[in-house]
C-alpha cells in the first residue's frame, strides 16, 4: 500500500465548478506540501501547511493531521488550473518528503 | 531571483556513458534534493543533503552519485547510464530549520534519456 493516495486520480470539470481534491498519508508528518505541476513539467509550491487552513486567491488548503487527511479546493475553476496536483508529506523528523502519483485536473472551458 | 536551476534541461547518452546534473540555489537554503520522476510514479528521492557537508541515501539511490559542493551547489552524476535510468530529474531546495511550513523549491527538471 502506498504511503500517500491521492484522489481522484484525474477529474474532468466545467469551468466555474468547485473541486476537491483529497490526500490521505499513513505515516507521521510535520507538514504537507500541495505542488501543482503544469504540462511542461515545472512544480510549483502552492501550499505549506502543518495544521488548519490556507487560502491563497481561489486555492484553499485545509489539513487534519489526527486523521491524516489533506484537502485541495479549488473556487470557480478556470482552464488554466488544468495541471497535475501532487500532495507531499514530509515525515516527522527528517527533510524528507514523500510524494503521491498526483491528480491529473482538466478545466473546460 | 533565480531561485533553483538546474543544467542541462535536456541529455540524451548512450549506455555506459557518464554525466553530471548540476543543480545550484540562491536562496541560501540549507537542504538540496534530487528526485526522479516516472510516468505514473510520483516523485521519487533519489538522495538529498540536509546542510552543507552531509548528503544521504534516498528511496532509489543505486546508480548515482552526489557532491554537495558548497552551499549552493548540489549534483548528480550517473557513472555508467542504463536505460532504467531514462526519466526527469528535479533539484529541489528547502530550508525546514527557518520554520515548519517552509516550502520545497524545484528547478525546472532535466529530461535524460539513455539510450
Amino acid at each position: 500500500k502506498n504511503e500517500v493516495e491521492q484522489s481522484p486520480q484525474n477529474l474532468t470539470a466545467q469551468e466555474g465548478e468547485f473541486i476537491t481534491i483529497n490526500c490521505s498519508y499513513s505515516v507521521g508528518i510535520s507538514a504537507l506540501h500541495w505542488l501543482q505541476q503544469h504540462p511542461g513539467g515545472g512544480i510549483v509550491s502552492l501550499f505549506m501547511l502543518s495544521s488548519g487552513k490556507k487560502k491563497h486567491g481561489r486555492l484553499i488548503a485545509t489539513i487534519n493531521i489526527q486523521e491524516k487527511h489533506s484537502s485541495l479546493h479549488i473556487t470557480a475553476s478556470h482552464p488554466r488550473d488544468s495541471a497535475v496536483y501532487i500532495c507531499a508529506p514530509r515525515t516527522s523528523g527528517t527533510y524528507k518528503y514523500i510524494f503521491g502519483t498526483g491528480t491529473r485536473l482538466k478545466v473546460l472551458a | 531571483n533565480a531561485g533553483v536551476t538546474q543544467t542541462p534541461k535536456f541529455q540524451v547518452l548512450k549506455t555506459g556513458q557518464s554525466m553530471t546534473l548540476q543543480c545550484a540555489q540562491d536562496m541560501n537554503h540549507n537542504s538540496m534534493y534530487w528526485y526522479r520522476q516516472d510516468p505514473g510514479m510520483g516523485l521519487r528521492l533519489i538522495y538529498y543533503s540536509a546542510s552543507e557537508g552531509t548528503t544521504d541515501k534516498g528511496e532509489v539511490p543505486n546508480g548515482y552519485n552526489v557532491s554537495r559542493l558548497n552551499k549552493r551547489e548540489f549534483s548528480l552524476r550517473l557513472e555508467s547510464a542504463a536505460p532504467s535510468q531514462t526519466s526527469v530529474y528535479f533539484c529541489a531546495s528547502s530550508d525546514p530549520g527557518q520554520g515548519v511550513n517552509q516550502p520545497q523549491h524545484f528547478g525546472d527538471g532535466t529530461r535524460l534519456s539513455i539510450l
